[in-house]
């Protein structure tokens, strides 16, 4: 079936450690997207990808890194630097950037050890 | 509607009735809108769009009604059903980005 797969679903972070989501879609779409969602509130873009080996800052960037090798791909890490990391992180794509459906994955949640 | 916070507003409708979510939208030269709906532990998932050249689009038991002069975007659901209970949230396209509104929490009553 075609479809956005995150892993892992659970993740737990130490303070100062650099983690990395992983986030893989078959729908050869060209644009992928990192979100954060917090409880109860809505999603908030972190980084996006047009195309390969090109990514923009979101809205709320900082403390976060991302990379476009491969079309299929577009890990994210979150980095020592995020203080507030502990947020359900979803992936999406879309067949190109702008006035396209997003197509999102179920997701990974991040916690503090 | 939508709102900012922790709290999001809740809709309880009886099984078997209609719903009504609405959304208030912030950028009037946004030119596209998406509803989406959210279960617990996933993530969100498309059930309509709307470009802005036009007022009113119909799904499968769902319909989005779209007002432009007051910014304002809804979404209906005939008949709602117990599979209808989640978060519903609406998204504008602006600058090749959406932006998305807090959510409305749908509960259905047996």
């Amino acid at each position: 079936d075609g479809g956005i797969t995150q892993s892992p679903k659970y993740l737990f972070r130490k303070e100062g450690q650099n983690v990395t989501l992983s986030c893989e879609q078959n729908l050869n779409h060209d644009a992928m997207y990192w979100y954060r969602q917090d409880p109860g509130q809505g999603l908030r873009l972190i980084y996006y990808s047009q195309i390969v080996n090109d990514f923009q800052k979101g809205d709320i960037a900082e403390g976060y890194s991302v990379s476009r090798e491969k079309k299929e791909s577009f890990p994210l890490t979150v980095t020592s630097a995020q203080k507030n990391p502990t947020a359900f992180y979803l992936c999406a794509s879309s067949m190109r950037l702008g006035n396209q459906p997003q197509h999102f994955g179920d997701g990974t949640r991040l916690s503090i050890l | 509607g939508e709102s900012v916070g922790l709290h999001l507003p809740t809709l309880s409708v009886q099984e078997g009735d209609n719903s009504i979510i609405n959304c208030a939208y912030s950028n009037s030269a946004s030119d596209y809108f998406i509803w989406y709906k959210q279960e617990s532990g996933k993530g969100p998932q498309f059930i309509i769009d709307i470009r802005s050249n036009m007022d009113k689009r119909q799904g499968q038991r769902v319909t989005v009604l779209l007002n432009k002069t007051v910014k304002h975007l809804s979404l209906q659901i005939a008949a709602t059903q117990p599979g209808d209970s989640a978060v519903y949230f609406c998204a504008e396209n602006s600058s090749y980005k959406l932006i998305f509104g807090s959510g409305t929490r749908l509960l259905v009553r047996p």
